[in-house]
């Protein structure tokens, strides 16, 4: 079964604004990414944070990971068009190279 | 460009045909996965490869089989196409740099009628 959940499934903004997205998990975890899909297209890795770090900026990304909680939020600042998209959560366990995905939450960016 | 590329991009077949997808990366990494991803499930492993000859199941393997005899090719085959088996196939690379990024192809949209 999936580890993942996103909360909320779909975001609507207007340009300018920031979109926050939530993700759950059940078990414990080495790392947790958030990957990004434009319609259409393959997934394409946006940021990874360790379980030992609380907080990762990348540009206009902010990621955060609560571990007591199984929690982590992704924010995106001054949001543009081309910030249109899927969001994924994806995490893994130690020792192991599989990744486990959440179902995404769609974001739309109105001009 | 992570030099993965998947072939068919489309294709259509009819329910209880044997259908190939092939997934080929430019880099010879070891680690490679095959995806589907359905609205509501996001992506669910299928199968996944740990070198030439090692593979092993993910979590929705039911009705596929894969194979990889070159580094840089692995296969995905649906023995016996079935309407659930309709989706978007993705091939992904692990370029075991220590942090388990993976880099995904264009996909693959199969319908099976």
């Amino acid at each position: 079964s999936q580890q993942g959940e996103e909360d909320p499934q779909a975001l609507s903004i207007q340009e300018g604004e920031n979109a926050t997205m939530n993700c759950s998990y059940k078990t414990s975890i080495n790392n947790l990414q958030w990957y990004r899909q434009n319609s259409g297209r393959g997934l394409v890795h946006l940021i990874l944070i360790r379980s030992n770090e609380r907080e990762k900026h990348s540009g206009r990304l902010r990621v955060t990971l609560d571990t007591s909680k199984k929690s982590s939020s992704l924010l995106i600042t001054a949001s543009r068009a081309a910030d249109t998209a899927s969001y994924f959560c994806a995490t893994d366990r130690a020792d192991d190279y599989k990744l486990s995905f959440g179902a995404g939450t769609t974001v739309t960016v109105r001009a | 460009d992570a030099g993965i590329t998947q072939s068919p991009r489309h294709k259509v077949t009819e329910t209880g045909t044997p259908v190939t997808l092939r997934c080929h990366q430019t880099e010879n990494h070891r680690y490679m996965y095959w995806y589907r991803q359905d609205p509501g499930h996001g992506l669910r492993l299928i199968h996944y490869s740990y070198g030439v000859k090692d593979t092993d199941k993910g979590e929705v393997s039911d009705g596929y089989s894969v194979s990889r005899s070159k580094t840089e090719d692995f296969l995905l085959t649906l023995e016996s196409a079935t309407s659930s088996q309709t989706s978007v196939y993705f091939c992904a690379i692990n370029k075991g740099q220590g942090y388990n990024e993976q880099f995904f192809g264009p996909g693959t949209r199969l319908t099976v009628l």
